[in-house]
């Protein structure tokens, strides 16, 4: 069945670091595939999203590059902010379903001053 | 910017109690869902909903939960006699679409303790 497997954290970094946080996934058909943020005591948050090959997410300097070839779609930041820890749940939407999500475990980073 | 809202935010409840959480959806959104996370585990899907009618449900969505849409505005979850098992954050969500793609609305969630 369609799944997402992201990088186990936490991840610790030092501000201004560059982050990536992994994300592979299996489907069937094509996909759309997402990066959803959960901050601190708050809701899911769309990140960003892609929904064809080789499509770049952008948002708040966070990017994602939707690879078929390796079925990927690893998030980056160039240089991450105290204000960036939280939870991101890499997520794909079925093609066979109704717009369904099926999300990763989720990674947490924590960024340090 | 528009937003889906959920009450309550946190609930206690005994097992065996019946349970009603409730959402407003983006007003101009026409698909509705509900997901589940337990604590430390994955969101799941439970259900998606359109046009007063279940479009989609998991596994997990048994007979002990229903989805109704009352009126024009709310989207309510009812989980009829909770089990420990329930305890879990319950995530209520809308998209204008229902293709894949079209970006989910997710709300802040209702966390469910059952004891």
């Amino acid at each position: 069945g369609n799944s997402v497997t992201q990088m186990e954290g936490p991840v610790t970094l030092s501000e201004e670091a560059f982050l990536t946080i992994n994300c592979t996934y299996t489907a069937t058909g094509y996909p759309s595939l997402f990066w959803y943020v959960q901050y601190p005591g708050e809701g899911l948050q769309l990140l960003l999203k892609a929904t064809k090959a080789d499509d770049k997410g952008s948002n708040k300097g966070f990017e994602a590059t939707y690879r078929k070839e390796t079925t990927s779609f690893h998030l980056e930041k160039g240089s991450v902010q105290v204000s960036d820890s939280a939870v991101y749940f890499c997520a794909l939407s079925d093609p066979g379903g109704y717009n369904k999500l099926i999300f990763g475990a989720g990674t947490r980073l924590a960024v340090h001053p | 910017e528009p937003e889906v809202t959920q009450t309550p935010s946190h609930q206690v409840t005994q097992m065996g109690q019946e349970v009603i959480l409730r959402c407003v959806p983006i007003s101009n959104h026409l698909y509705f869902y509900w997901y589940r996370q337990i604590l430390g585990q994955k969101v799941e899907f439970l259900v998606s909903f359109y046009n007063n009618e279940i479009s989609e449900k998991s596994e997990i969505f048994d007979d002990q939960f229903s989805v109704e849409r009352p009126d024009g505005s709310n989207f309510t979850l009812k989980i009829r006699s909770t089990k420990l098992e329930d305890s879990a954050m319950y995530f209520c969500a809308s998209s204008e679409r229902g293709f894949t793609g079209n970006t989910i609305y997710f709300g802040e969630g209702s966390w469910l303790t059952v004891v």
